[in-house]
């Protein structure tokens, strides 16, 4: 199975700062296809979780643009331009060209 | 509006059997693959299994191929999941996520404990 290591594990923002969480994969997620089927999901506080990024880079419907994702290969980045009250909850990356689709442990964000 | 509504949780005893479904509403229903995702109590997400459209492609994780069945009903617009031979370490809430990758949306997720 491939591994996702998420780091760091929580992260405490004060509003209107920027956040960066990273994603590595113990294989690349670059299929023959020429895509990379990495995704983000946010878990908030109670509720089911929801898509916020896929495929590295693609922002999903209504996902605000201070969200935005970067990475290739086995290397990924979630980054939070300028926190809001909102975005508390868990992240947590996937990987999507494999079976079983595994995700990474979660990332806690908490505003300070 | 797009909606997954899981039901069928509940406490059963280790190596009893529940059946999970997700209705399902707002979109066409027989287009999309779909998935159960669990997490157990303050833990992370796991995949557990998906089917795609029509129901003739199934996956599962290990920990549960050869315990659990996922089907699906297009007629009734509702994605189920058999589980037999459960657990204690089965206790989780179960999500259904509609999509072949990418998940959306999640239902509210129904509760199963295993225990005695």
């Amino acid at each position: 199975d491939i591994v996702m290591t998420q780091t760091p594990l929580s992260l405490s923002v004060t509003p209107g700062q920027p956040a960066s969480i990273s994603c590595k994969s113990s294989q690349s997620l670059l299929h023959s296809d020429g895509k990379t089927y990495l995704y983000w999901y946010l878990q908030k506080p109670g509720q089911s979780p929801q898509l916020l990024i896929y495929e590295v880079s693609s922002r999903f419907s209504g996902v605000p643009d201070r969200f935005s994702g970067s990475g290739s290969g086995t290397d990924f980045t979630l980054k939070i331009s300028r926190v809001e009250a909102e975005d508390v909850g868990v992240y947590y990356c996937m990987q999507g060209i494999h079976l079983p689709h595994t995700f990474g442990q979660g990332t806690k964000l908490e505003i300070k | 509006e797009v909606q997954l509504v899981e039901s069928g949780g509940g406490l059963v005893q280790p190596g009893g059997s529940l059946r999970l479904s997700c209705a399902a509403s707002g979109f066409t229903f027989s287009s999309y693959w779909m998935h159960w995702v669990r997490q157990a109590p303050g833990k992370g997400l796991v995949w557990v299994s998906r089917i795609n459209s029509d129901g003739s492609s199934t996956s599962y994780a290990d920990s549960v191929k050869g315990r659990f069945t996922i089907s699906r009903d297009n007629a009734k617009n509702t994605l189920y999941l058999q589980m037999n031979s459960l657990r204690a370490e089965d206790t989780a809430v179960y999500y259904c996520a509609r999509g072949r990758l990418r998940f959306d949306p999640w239902g509210q997720g129904t509760l199963v404990t295993v225990s005695s």
